[in-house]
């Protein structure tokens, strides 16, 4: 069965550093997302991206945050200094159209210490 | 505003019936979704409802009123591998948008 893939499934950088987080969405998918969930709170929605552009982002995807979709199969997130508070579970998602579900990658644990 | 609301902790016994409510107030409404997310896991999805009414998938079934901006998952039969959490969320708009607004989760403990 066709996963979205993430990696890497943990990743512990010092405050300040510059991470990417990278995601294999499924294949035919047109619809990209990162959602981000920190210990015990709710998943919180980050960006979605479309057509090759982001197409929402929420008050949490400041200016240090990015995305890319540089080829035909990796969508990635970057920060570009971070926080104590951006220790969180990051999650990749993708889905195929309009009325369909979305589909969650296995998350990457990011600790910034 | 934003809001979904669903009570934070339920448990049941196994081989019962569970049923988890969602109330939601968000500014536009394109589906509700119920995914679930065992600790330390991605959220899996279960179900989703667009229309009024009840759709059924095997032990699961999900209903919802968007009038009364209310949803219900039901879980039958329980087993201890559906001891996890369990979360409402709100497409509000669709197209290219058409992110996810989450609830905080009902974590179910199902218990022997």
């Amino acid at each position: 069965e066709p996963e979205v893939t993430q990696t890497p499934s943990h990743q512990v950088t010092q405050m300040g550093q510059e991470v990417i987080l990278r995601c294999v969405p499924i294949s035919n998918h047109l619809y990209f997302y990162w959602y981000r969930q920190i210990l015990g709170q709710k998943v919180e929605f980050l960006v979605s991206f479309y057509n090759n552009e982001i197409s929402e982002k929420s008050e949490i995807f400041d200016d240090q945050f990015s995305v890319e979709r540089p080829d035909g199969s990796n969508f990635t997130l970057k920060i570009r200094s971070t926080k104590l508070e951006d220790s969180a579970m990051y999650f990749c998602a993708s889905r195929y159209g309009m009325n369909t579900e979305a589909f969650f990658g296995q998350g990457t644990r990011l600790t910034v210490v | 505003g934003q809001n979904i609301d669903q009570p934070t902790e339920m448990t049941a016994t196994e081989g019962a019936i569970v049923q988890i409510n969602c109330t939601y107030q968000t500014s536009g409404f394109n589906g509700l979704f119920w995914y679930q997310q065992h600790a330390g896991e991605a959220p899996t999805f279960l179900s989703y409802n667009v229309l009024d009414g009840l759709e059924e998938k095997g032990r699961f079934s999900s209903f919802l009123s968007r009038s009364k901006g209310y949803s219900y998952l039901l879980l039958k039969e329980l087993q201890m591998k559906d001891s996890a959490s369990y979360l409402c969320a709100v497409r509000d708009y669709g197209g290219s948008q058409g992110n996810l607004i989450f609830g905080k989760g009902t974590k179910l403990s199902v218990k022997p």
